[in-house]
């Protein structure tokens, strides 16, 4: 299943660095998400985006910087990361009502240099 | 705040064992809990979805149940197989919020 895809799937970068990663789903959900996933943690939710507006932001530092300009489109855009920010960066959507599952991307492996 | 726990955190088993996966979670305010399995480098796979109102779904050779009340969930597999080796996670989703456990791994033996 392609239902949620994103790129790029591999990114090795800078501390200085500017890059954006990309989410593109077309299940026509209403809800996408970013998650962060790093080894020996549980998933951590960092934003929610319900018709577009962003609904939930779990205290993610400001060098993450979401942006959803449709409901089929999720970006994220990073600047001045730092090492501790190297992880599995996992999209997700859903129906906004929530009775539905979710439906993940496979991830972009972000390493910061 | 929600906290997710899943036990044990590994477990190993032989071809053809059918085998339990559990799942508990501190706050029974939530919508529903659903199970995943993501292969090493992959994303989550959903496999199950139980609404808060309901107490088991069954796909195939899986089935979950769930005690809202005790905050409990549990993944059954039948007749295990090789290919069902991965890390099997849950979520609970009490309104935006979605809660993940750490997950448990599983390797299937042949």
């Amino acid at each position: 299943e392609t239902g949620v895809t994103q790129t790029p799937r591999h990114l090795v970068m800078g501390m200085t660095n500017k890059k954006s990663l990309k989410c593109e789903q077309h299940l026509g959900h209403n809800a996408m998400y970013w998650y962060k996933q790093s080894a020996k943690k549980p998933l951590e939710l960092m934003f929610v985006y319900s018709l577009e507006e962003r609904v939930e932001n779990n205290s993610v530092p400001s060098r993450f910087s979401p942006e959803c300009p449709n409901s089929s489109h999720l970006f994220l855009h990073l600047h001045t990361l730092q090492p501790e920010d190297s992880a599995l960066y996992l999209c997700a959507s859903s129906t906004r009502q929530g009775r539905q599952p979710q439906h993940f991307g496979d991830g972009t492996r972000l390493s910061i240099l | 705040k929600q906290e997710v726990t899943q036990i044990p955190a590994a477990l190993s088993v032989p071809e053809g064992e059918n085998l339990v996966l559990n799942c508990s979670f501190t706050d029974s305010a939530i919508y529903n809990l659903q199970w995943f399995r993501q292969d090493p480098g992959k994303g989550l796979t959903s496999l199950l979805l139980i609404q808060s109102s309901q107490r088991e779904q069954t796909s195939g050779r899986l089935n979950a149940s769930l005690d809202k009340s005790s905050g409990r969930s549990t993944l059954y597999i039948a007749a295990s197989q090789p290919g069902d080796s991965a890390t099997y996670l849950c979520a609970v989703r009490p309104g935006n919020q979605f809660y993940f456990g750490t997950g448990t791994s599983l390797t299937v033996i042949p």
